[in-house]
C-alpha cells in the first residue's frame, strides 16, 4: 500500500469517447503529478498541480484534460485520443515546493488501450 | 532530452550474487535518485544521494556519485529473489520536475 490510490487500473477506450483517470492520496501531501509510461521510453512527467495549482505542463496535447478539486484529489479526462496514447498512466504524489526536495510516491497506475 | 540513461539495458544474475546497475546523465544535478518498479506496480523511491555526497548506504543499497563523470552506480548487495524489478534513476530539473532513464530490468534467479 502506497498511499497513492488509482483507479481504474486497467481502461479500453475507443478514439471517440470519454473517460476519466482518477488519483487519490492518503499521505497529507499538497503536490501531485501525472506521468506517462510507454513502452521503450523514459517515464515522461505531464502535469505538476501544487496547493491544487497547475504548475506545469509539459506540452501535453489538449486531448488530456488534468483536474485538481483539492490537495488529495487528481483526474485525467481524456477525449479523442490517438492509439499511441496507450500506455500506463501513474499518479505521483510528494510535498508541495518551497520544503525541501521531498521523494515522490507513485500509485500503481491505470494501463490505458485506445482501440 | 532523455537526462538518465541506465545499463545495462537488462541484468540477470544469481540470488545471493552483487548487482550493479549505472546511470549517466547529461546536465548538472542537484541530487540524483533511484527508483524500483516491480512489475505491473508505480515506483517505488529507493535512495537520493545529493550533488555533494560521493556515496550513500541503506541497507543493501549502496548508490555512488561522480559529477565528474556525470555517472552514478546502484549496487545491491546479497540480491534476493525480491530484488527482481526494475531500476531508474532520476535527476531533478526544477523544482520538482523528475527526469528518468529508461531503466534497468534485473531478474534474481533462484
Amino acid at each position: 500500500e502506497t498511499g497513492v490510490t488509482q483507479t481504474p487500473r486497467h481502461l479500453v477506450m475507443g478514439m471517440t469517447n470519454k473517460k476519466s483517470l482518477k488519483c487519490e492520496q492518503h499521505l497529507g501531501h499538497n503536490a501531485m503529478y501525472w506521468y506517462k509510461q510507454s513502452a521503450k521510453k523514459p517515464l515522461e512527467l505531464m502535469f505538476v498541480y501544487n496547493f491544487k495549482e497547475q504548475t506545469e505542463n509539459n506540452s501535453v496535447p489538449s486531448r488530456f484534460s488534468p483536474e485538481c478539486p483539492n490537495s488529495s484529489h487528481l483526474f485525467l479526462h481524456l477525449h479523442t485520443l490517438q492509439p499511441e496514447d496507450s500506455a500506463l498512466y501513474l499518479c505521483a504524489s510528494s510535498q508541495a515546493r518551497g520544503q525541501g526536495y521531498q521523494p515522490q510516491h507513485f500509485g500503481d497506475g491505470t494501463r490505458l488501450s485506445i482501440l | 532530452s532523455q537526462q538518465g540513461e541506465e545499463d545495462p539495458q537488462a541484468l540477470s544474475i544469481q540470488e545471493g550474487e552483487n548487482a550493479t546497475m549505472n546511470c549517466s546523465y547529461k546536465t548538472s544535478i542537484n541530487n540524483l535518485q533511484w527508483y524500483r518498479q516491480n512489475s505491473g506496480r508505480g515506483l517505488v523511491h529507493l535512495i537520493l544521494i545529493r550533488s555533494n555526497e560521493r556515496e550513500k548506504h541503506s541497507g543493501r543499497l549502496r548508490v555512488t556519485l561522480d559529477t565528474s563523470k556525470k555517472s552514478s552506480s546502484l549496487l545491491i548487495t546479497a540480491s534476493r529473489a525480491a530484488d527482481t524489478a526494475s531500476y531508474f534513476c532520476a535527476s531533478i530539473q526544477g523544482a520538482q520536475k523528475l527526469v528518468f532513464g529508461q531503466g534497468t530490468r534485473l531478474t534474481i534467479n533462484p
